[in-house]
């Protein structure tokens, strides 16, 4: 059964700072996404990786694949206030066509 | 662009009642996803739909029901509402494609049952 585990699961940092959101899965996948949540709202898709050694980045925000270690990161530089939210890494795999979320990792910047 | 719209938004219920959530989707999308949002749980599969008339159980499908008559809709059932599921629930849709792989999000219903 796929099991998929985030850390940490809150994250407070001050603006300017660096960290990384780690994303685990206990299975083959062959496909992972993150997500951005904000308080009261719907999901936000923002990176979908489909091989080993997929990068993408966008603004302040950089997503790698690792398919052999079963691991993902989200890689926040120079963190400003805006970036607050939760983020959410999901792992499919084109047999079950389930999408399968980790906990999240509510992150807070701080001025 | 209505993309994955979800009614209603808000419900309050009476243990033992029941109801019909409702999902719709306008992008034409074979999958379709029922999850609930609870606090540190992250969001968890309830059921989900591989194309019209088919249904699968999720990770939680104890005390639910689901039906997918038409390619564009998802109704999530509770046939006898109980406090362990006031919850967020929100829907979701995807093209399963080559690449085109994500899944979009309605924005959710919030259901408190006392």
């Amino acid at each position: 059964e796929l099991k998929v585990e985030q850390n940490p699961l809150f994250l407070s940092m001050q603006e300017g700072k660096n960290y990384t959101i780690y994303c685990n899965y206990s299975t083959t996948s062959d496909r992972l996404y993150w997500y951005r949540q904000d308080p009261g709202k719907s999901l936000e898709s923002l990176f979908v990786l489909l091989s080993n050694g997929a990068v993408k980045q966008e603004g302040r925000l950089m997503a790698s694949l690792d398919t052999k270690a079963r691991l993902s990161t989200l890689h926040i530089t120079a963190a400003v206030h805006d970036l607050s939210a939760t983020y959410f890494c999901a792992v499919a795999n084109s047999g079950t066509y389930k999408y399968i979320f980790g906990t999240g990792t509510r992150l807070k910047v701080l001025a | 662009n209505a993309g994955v719209t979800q009614t209603p938004k808000f419900r309050v219920l009476k243990t033992g009642q029941s109801m019909t959530l409702l999902c719709a989707q306008d992008m034409n999308h074979e999958y379709m996803y029922w999850y609930r949002q609870d606090p540190g749980m992250g969001l968890r599969l309830i059921h989900y739909s591989v194309g019209e008339g088919t249904t699968a159980k999720g990770e939680v499908p104890e005390g639910y029901n689901v039906s997918r008559l038409k390619k564009q809709n998802f109704l999530l059932g509770l046939e006898s509402a109980a406090p362990s599921q006031t919850s967020v629930y929100f829907c979701a849709s995807s093209p399963w494609g080559l690449t085109n792989t994500e899944a979009f999000f309605g924005q959710g219903t919030r259901l408190t049952v006392v």
